[in-house]
């Protein structure tokens, strides 16, 4: 059973247009959510974070969104690029509960068009 | 070292023999984890180390799977009687302590034929 879901496998996109990548998850007791960025042949790479006291957390190009009563979470990616082309992983944790241990998706592969 | 280092970045082997993998930490972070990646699936979870305490070996799928971590440093993971199911990508992470701020390594590519 998962607990974090990632249900689009694949998105395709053109440069300069917003990415919206999406998770779901279903334990309530997750509070602290990830989104990682891994390129073939390498480990994954932290990209942004956010707490489950927020909705919203910015980095440049890069926004998460915190719905907490739907268990969803999205990453925007705007503008697009095609260094951005890498496959996403979601993951959340349960730090209240002691749980340092982040459950993942299965991932979404993000291709940006020239 | 600079990052998360993972040794032998491929390794092919026959169905039934045993295999070592190794994963070097950043020095100076107290968790350490092991995750696989099998084809089409996401990150799944293997065991986790934190400072001297017990290791959370939670995630490890049978009694194959056994890991160590020798003087708080480098860990090493053992398959035992590997089996066609265990190829994967065998990736290691630490972090200072707790999930926020964790470094990968590039990762271990295990084939069993």
């Amino acid at each position: 059973d998962q607990q974090v879901k990632q249900n689009s496998p694949s998105l395709s996109v053109q440069e300069g247009r917003i990415s919206i990548l999406n998770c779901d998850y279903t334990n309530s007791m997750f509070d602290y959510f990830l989104w990682y960025k891994k390129y073939p042949a390498e480990g994954p790479t932290f990209l942004i974070s956010i707490s489950s006291i927020k909705d919203k957390n910015e980095d440049g190009r890069f926004t998460v969104f915190l719905n907490k009563s739907a268990k969803h979470l999205s990453l925007h990616i705007v503008p697009s690029q095609p260094g951005d082309s890498a496959v996403y992983f979601c993951a959340a944790s349960a730090e209240a509960g002691g749980s340092y241990i982040p459950t993942f998706g299965r991932g979404t592969s993000l291709i940006v068009h020239p | 070292g600079a990052g998360v280092s993972q040794s032998p970045s491929n390794k092919v082997t026959e169905k039934g023999k045993d295999v070592e993998l190794r994963c070097d930490p950043i020095s100076g972070h107290t968790a350490l984890y092991w995750y696989r990646q099998s084809l089409g699936q996401g990150l799944e979870f293997l065991i986790y180390f934190q400072g001297n305490s017990a290791p959370d070996k939670s995630g490890l799928p049978s009694d194959r799977f056994s890991a160590e971590r020798t003087g708080g440093s480098v860990s090493t993971l053992t398959i035992q009687r590997t089996q066609q199911e265990d190829s994967a990508v065998y990736l290691c992470a630490s972090s200072e302590g707790g999930a926020r701020g964790y470094t990968f390594g590039s990762g271990t590519r295990l084939t069993v034929v």
